[in-house]
C-alpha cells in the first residue's frame, strides 16, 4: 500500500545534541509538510516543500530546517534541540492543490 | 485564515449519528472548510471538504450553511473506533499547509 513512513518511531537526543527525522512516501506527491505536535495540543505546521521549493512558516524558530533530497524523502533536522521541541514530529503529503494530505504515523522525540 | 470555534468535547451513543459544529464567521469566499480527525497516538486523518454545496463520501457528510458562517459534520452511525479528536479548518485552497485549531474530542461510548 501506499504510504508515509517515519522513521524512527521513538527518537531519544540529549539537550543541544543534533538530531535528525526522517520521512518517506510512495505515494509521489508533490508537496511535503512537517509538523509539530505537542503533548494535547493540535499539530502546528513547520514548513513544506512544493516540490523543491521550501516554504518555511514564519513562527518556525530557526534551529528547525529541513532537506528534501528527491521526491521520496524529506527530512527535519534540528540543530540545537531543547527541552522545549519535545513532541511528536508528524510528516505528511500531499498532491499539488493539497486539499487530502496524507500523514505518517509520526516521531516522538524526547529530549534529556 | 479565518478562526474557527468548536466545542472541546462532545459524546455520542454508539450507531447513532454524531453531529459536530463549527463556527467559522468570519470565513471568505474563497476559502474552503476541511475536517480531520486524529484518533490518539495516530497521525491525523482526512475526512471531507467542501467549499459551499453540502458533501457526503464514504466516511461523513458535511453540511455548510448557506451563508457558510458555520458548519456541521455527521457521522451517520458512530462506532467505537470514531472515538477521536476532530478538527475543522478553513483554508484557502492555494495556501498549503492546514492550520489546525484545538479540535472537539469525541466519545462514542456502548
Amino acid at each position: 500500500d501506499a504510504m508515509v513512513i517515519q522513521n524512527p518511531r521513538y527518537q531519544v537526543t540529549q539537550f543541544g545534541k543534533p538530531v535528525t527525522l526522517s520521512c518517506s512516501q510512495t505515494l509521489n506527491h508533490n508537496v511535503m509538510y512537517w509538523y509539530q505536535q505537542k503533548s494535547s495540543q493540535a499539530p502546528k505546521l513547520l514548513f513544506h516543500y512544493y516540490d523543491k521549493d521550501f516554504n518555511n512558516e514564519a513562527d518556525t524558530p530557526d534551529n528547525f530546517q529541513s532537506r528534501r533530497p528527491n521526491t521520496s524523502f524529506c527530512f527535519l533536522d534540528i540543530r540545537s534541540p531543547g527541552l522545549g521541541d519535545a513532541a511528536m514530529y508528524l510528516c505528511a503529503t500531499s498532491t499539488r492543490e493539497g486539499n487530502e494530505q496524507y500523514f505518517g504515523p509520526g516521531t516522538r522525540l524526547t529530549v534529556t | 485564515d479565518a478562526k474557527t470555534t468548536q466545542p472541546p468535547s462532545m459524546d455520542c451513543a454508539e450507531g447513532r449519528a454524531a453531529n459536530l459544529p463549527c463556527n467559522h464567521s468570519t470565513i471568505s469566499g474563497n476559502e474552503y472548510v476541511y475536517w480531520y480527525r486524529q484518533i490518539h497516538s495516530q497521525g491525523p486523518q482526512y475526512i471531507i471538504h467542501g467549499l459551499k454545496n453540502n458533501e457526503t463520501n464514504e466516511m461523513a457528510s458535511l453540511i455548510i450553511t448557506e451563508d457558510r458562517k458555520s458548519s456541521t459534520l455527521i457521522l451517520p452511525h458512530a462506532t467505537l473506533r470514531d472515538t477521536a479528536v476532530y478538527y475543522c479548518i478553513v483554508r484557502v485552497a492555494e495556501i498549503q499547509g492546514m492550520r489546525f485549531g484545538a479540535g472537539t474530542r469525541l466519545t462514542v461510548k456502548p
